[in-house]
Order: C-alpha cells, then sequence, then structure tokens
C-alpha cells in the first residue's frame, strides 16, 4: 500500500514558539493529504484539508493563522504551530489517498507534541 | 448528536470469543463506510472496507444496515492481537457538498489470556 511518512515523531517545545511538522507522500504524489489532531482517549478531529498548489480548506473552529498549511509539492504538506500554548499538545497525524478516486486513507505515524 | 457514534467500551474478551461492534451515523447520505483499527498511540490503518452486502475477511464480518444507519464488525475467535481500538469512519457529505470522512470516538477492544 502507500507509505506516508511524518516528522517529528516526538517534539517539546517551549510555550511562545512554532513547531513545524512534515507528511511525505513516499511512493505516490498526493494532491491532497488530511491533517488530524487527536487528544487522549477522543476521536481523530479533521483540523484541514491540504491542497498542493492552493490554500488549505480548514474546518469550522481551526484558526488558520495558527495552524499554517503549506502543500508546495505533490509530496509534501506540512503543519506549523504557531505561537504554541499547551492546550496545542495534541497527536497529529496527516493521511492522504493513496489513489484518485479511493477513500482509503493512509496515515503517517503521527507526531506527538507537547508544549510546556 | 454526533454524526458518527461509538460505543467506548472497553470490551474486555477472553482468547477465542467472538465480539461485535456498532457504530451508528445520522446522514442518511453516507455512502462509504470502514472499520480503522488503531493501535496505541499509533496510527490508524484500514482494517476493511464496509459494503452493502456485506462482506468478510478472514475473522471478520463487517455489515451496513442503512435502514437502521449502522455499521457492524463482528470477530470471531478473538486473539491477543486483536486488542487495539476500533474506528468506524463513515464518508459524509457537508451541506457545503463537500465530503469528508468523519471517524468515530473508537471502540476499545482488550483480548486476555
Amino acid at each position: 500500500g502507500a507509505v506516508v511518512s511524518q516528522h517529528p515523531s516526538w517534539v517539546i517545545c517551549k510555550s511562545g514558539t512554532s513547531v513545524k511538522i512534515e507528511c511525505r507522500s513516499l511512493d505516490f504524489q498526493a494532491t491532497t493529504m488530511f491533517w488530524y489532531r487527536q487528544f487522549p482517549k477522543q476521536s481523530l478531529m479533521l483540523m484541514a484539508t491540504s491542497n498542493e498548489g492552493s490554500k488549505a480548506t480548514y474546518e469550522q473552529g481551526v484558526e488558520k493563522d495558527k495552524f499554517l498549511i503549506n502543500h508546495a509539492s505533490l509530496t509534501l504538506s506540512t503543519l506549523t504551530v504557531t505561537s504554541a500554548h499547551p492546550e496545542d499538545s495534541s497527536f497529529y497525524i496527516c493521511s492522504a489517498r493513496g489513489r484518485q478516486g479511493s477513500m482509503e486513507l493512509f496515515f503517517g505515524e503521527g507526531s506527538r507534541l507537547t508544549v510546556l | 448528536r454526533k454524526e458518527v457514534e461509538q460505543d467506548p467500551g472497553p470490551f474486555n474478551v477472553p482468547e477465542g470469543a467472538t465480539v461485535a461492534f456498532n457504530c451508528t451515523y445520522s446522514n442518511s447520505a453516507s455512502q462509504s463506510f470502514f472499520w480503522y483499527r488503531q493501535d496505541c498511540r499509533k496510527e490508524p490503518k484500514l482494517l476493511m472496507s464496509v459494503y452493502s452486502s456485506g462482506n468478510e475477511d478472514g475473522r471478520f464480518t463487517a455489515q451496513l444496515n442503512r435502514a437502521s444507519q449502522y455499521i457492524s464488525l463482528l470477530i470471531r475467535d478473538s486473539k491477543l492481537s486483536d486488542s487495539a481500538t476500533y474506528l468506524c469512519v463513515v464518508n459524509i457529505r457537508a451541506d457545503t457538498g463537500r465530503r469528508a470522512l468523519t471517524f468515530g470516538s473508537g471502540t476499545r477492544l482488550q483480548v486476555q489470556p
């Protein structure tokens, strides 16, 4: 199946700093990638849809100025958490569809962010 | 009401048992349904798609009931390795016309020796 790689797996940062998370499709081109956030014992919540070459589409309640998404190439999308606060501590996961028309999602390994 | 609802569990069952989970969805226009498995602190992985006629993959059987708007997952002969959280995923079309895969909160299964 398709492979999606995410980096870093773990990150600890101080409050007020910015953190960038990368999501790469390793063996396929992904015009669309999805970013999710998951708090402990809760479901994955879609934050935004990342579109290659255009602006991301954010879900209601997600601040686009705080969670910057860039999808500059067909294999890379980045999520930057700006001015991170402790309440931003969460598990962030990206995903992509392996092929056009398929509904199956392939997920990155996830990035666990802890803001002190 | 949540768009996709699951019993969070945990379901504690002995090895070899048969266990079933249900998942209800609120949007009758939903067209695609899936079960994903998520191990602790790992990413979700597709377990199986759910077809209208029902489908089986080894010990796993998935069924769709459109009239009552729920899908089910049946696991026979449970193994210790089946311990995980099972996520129900539904492709929902929003009022805007945009489709999105919506995840349930998951049902935790713990198979005990």
